[in-house]
């Protein structure tokens, strides 16, 4: 298999800061990271697709001056929320592609953020 | 863009049951079809996956069948047991972009 590590696990903060949340792939280089948001009880919401070394490709109706996306490495990509509100909190999760497979096939995920904005 | 439907999006069986929960999806292009079991606060599991070019697969008692033509997909699960209880997403991608849309998901709950 392969790890992918997301940090933090869960986050509070107040509303109107920024949160940066890390996703690194540890035994892989990964050149495609997705991003995911998960509201309590719904499905997993595509985001943003973060390719290392240019920009994120971002889905219909997010944000990407709100959401932003940095993948400077083949190892790390940073989801950082800006001016965070409460209607923002939620389960974020990254997931990464290994190389070396079928360019859509197993995928990894990090362990998720738990968001909370007060 | 993908759409991917999801069925039941609750399910109750008694123990050593089966379950079914069945999949639509929109794009003709998608070629892959995952299955994902998500207990709260966790990232999701990849349990058992499909390509477009397989009709059915099975590991164990878990088991998907794919219906390239009505575009539709199931996750059937025999002899269940409690620890099956959790939730389940259905998803599909295509070689293009990777990405996977996933299914609005099934609370399964399985009774002792």
């Amino acid at each position: 298999g392969a790890v992918v590590s997301q940090h933090p696990s869960w986050v509070i903060c107040k509303s109107g800061t920024s949160v940066k949340i890390e996703c690194r792939s540890l035994d892989f280089q990964a050149t495609t990271m997705f991003w995911y948001r998960q509201f309590p009880k719904q499905s997993l919401m595509l985001m943003a697709t973060s390719n290392e070394g240019s920009k994120a490709t971002y889905e219909q109706g997010v944000e990407k001056d709100k959401f932003l996306i940095n993948h400077a490495s083949l190892t790390l990509s940073t989801l950082t929320v800006t001016s965070a509100h409460p209607e923002d909190s939620s389960f974020y999760i990254c997931s990464a592609r290994k190389p070396g497979v079928r360019l859509n096939e197993k995928l990894f995920f990090g362990s998720g953020t738990q968001l909370s904005v007060l | 863009g993908e759409n991917v439907e999801q069925h039941p999006s609750t399910l109750s069986v008694q123990e050593g049951d089966s379950a079914v929960i069945k999949c639509t999806y929109s794009d003709s292009a998608s070629n892959y079809f995952p299955w994902y079991k998500q207990e709260l606060g966790k990232r999701p599991q990849l349990i058992i996956d499909i390509r477009s070019n397989v009709g059915e697969k099975k590991d164990q008692r878990i088991a998907v069948t794919l219906n390239k033509t009505a575009k539709h997909f199931s996750l059937h699960i025999t002899e269940t047991q409690p620890e099956d209880s959790a939730v389940y997403f259905c998803a599909s991608s295509y070689n293009q972009g990777g990405k996977l849309i996933f299914g609005q998901g099934t609370e399964l709950s399985v009774k002792p």
